[in-house]
């Protein structure tokens, strides 16, 4: 069966400070790979999504950064934090035969300070 | 522009009682999911729905997606406090792998 992680589970971090947030995936091959942010009464927001190593499309512009540097593993990153990258992080995968729908991991709570 | 419109946002209701929470949309779906999200978790997908018109299951909880796919609603027979949670709608085109969601149904069920 299919399963996927999130690392870290919550983070703290000042502002201008690195961040890595990793997401994997077992189970499966050639999955298409995506990375959300929730934040309170605003839904899902589609950050990037992935179809292969190396293939990283950006749905909005932002502070942040992605990169798949295996078939399944997708990491966000940030250069400097700002307060405003606050939320809660989901990560989620669809396979590629299926198409549909997607699943999500289980998440990371970001707090900047 | 929220493509998905879910409504109420909030509904609070005793347990053993009825409730229908509504999505809706301009657009036309390929398909149209429905998951359930607890506070701290990543959401549980419920169901997905493909056909216009189709009607599904899932013990106490019907899933129903409109006649011309633009909506779905989701109807939970006598209500228990597990049923609590943020319901989710998300919406898939044809040809694409991008999901379109709403803001969510935030439901409470009072024991």
């Amino acid at each position: 069966s299919q399963t996927i992680h999130q690392w870290p589970a919550t983070l703290v971090q000042p502002v201008g400070s690195p961040l890595s947030l990793e997401c994997t995936v077992e189970g499966t091959s050639n999955p298409n790979l995506y990375w959300y942010r929730q934040a309170a009464g605003r839904g899902l927001q589609l950050l990037f999504y992935s179809v292969g190593i190396g293939q990283i499309s950006s749905e909005v512009p932002q502070n942040l950064s992605a990169s798949r540097p295996q078939d399944r593993q997708f990491i966000l990153s940030s250069k400097k934090l700002l307060l405003s990258d606050s939320g809660f992080y989901l990560c989620a995968w669809i396979g590629r035969t299926s198409g549909i729908p997607q699943f999500f991991g289980p998440g990371t709570r970001l707090t900047v300070l | 522009t929220q493509l998905l419109e879910q409504s109420p946002q909030f509904l609070s209701i005793q347990e053993g009682e009825n409730l229908t929470v509504y999505c809706n949309s301009s657009s036309v779906f390929s398909s149209l999911q429905w998951y359930r999200q607890e506070p701290g978790e990543g959401p549980v997908l419920l169901v997905t729905v493909v056909t216009g018109g189709e009607v599904k299951k899932l013990k106490r909880l019907t899933f129903q997606f409109g006649d011309a796919r633009k909506d779905s609603s989701l109807h939970i027979t006598a209500a228990q406090p597990g049923d609590t949670g943020l319901y989710l709608c998300a919406g898939s085109y044809y040809g694409n792998n991008r999901l379109a969601f709403g803001k969510g149904n935030q439901v409470v069920v009072i024991p």
